[in-house]
């Protein structure tokens, strides 16, 4: 079992939908968690950053994290076709430097 | 003004060839990783320095030497190249630990 599970997809979706990405994982220690973008050929790009359980919102972006499941998601709001892109979860541990991500979901906004 | 920058962005190499990728990241920050992406998008952590000390060593073949001459730069060398190193590399840096900010990546196609 990997320690961080993420459905590769693809995503497809309207424009102007809501979006929901999960990931879950197996490691009780992670308390640091991140949804990273990456559009094709690019670099993945800090999307939020969360700490323990919880919601964060940004914009259009809402993390949570359900630490007692081990699920954590992003959802995405009124979503558009410039939001087509690689989303990859990623966690790690108190005081440590590794990064543990997911397989990632494409996602496709259809206009 | 790049934060996390790589050279070169392609490489492509024969087998049993030796080369190296540069990074440079002007953040300030004090920790740098090398992470692996394949085909399927899964990336997966090989190195990391932090303050030029090597902490992250995965299970990663001995051709692969990680490289700091100071907290901003970090290189990979990879000697005698195989055809399965094909895979985009890309360098990471954080302060602390935190979140990563990576760089474009480079892609490197082995034939």
């Amino acid at each position: 079992q990997k320690e961080v599970e993420q459905d590769p997809g693809p995503l497809s979706v309207p424009e102007g939908a809501i979006v929901s990405l999960n990931c879950t994982y197996s490691n009780s220690a992670f308390q640091y968690f991140m949804w990273y973008r990456q559009y094709s050929r690019k670099g993945p790009e800090l999307l939020m950053y969360t700490y323990s359980s919880g919601n964060k919102e940004d914009g259009r972006f809402t993390a949570q994290v359900d630490k007692s499941s081990k699920y954590i998601s992003l959802f995405i709001r009124d979503s558009q076709p410039s939001d087509s892109a690689t989303y990859l979860c990623a966690m790690k541990g108190t005081g440590g430097f590794k990064t543990i991500f997911g397989a990632g979901t494409r996602l496709f906004v259809k206009a | 003004d790049t934060a996390v920058s790589q050279t070169p962005k392609y490489l492509v190499t024969q087998m049993g060839n030796d080369k190296s990728i540069k990074c440079e990241q002007n953040l300030g920050h004090d920790t740098m990783y090398w992470y692996k992406q394949d085909s399927k998008k899964f990336l997966k952590i090989m190195f990391s320095y932090n303050n030029k000390e090597l902490i992250i060593n995965e299970t990663v073949p001995n051709r692969f030497s990680p490289k700091s001459p100071d907290k901003a730069h970090l290189n990979l060398h990879i000697n005698s190249l195989e055809l399965g190193d094909s895979a985009v590399y890309f360098c990471a840096s954080s302060l602390r630990g935190a979140e990563a900010f990576f760089g474009q990546g480079t892609r490197l196609t082995v034939v």
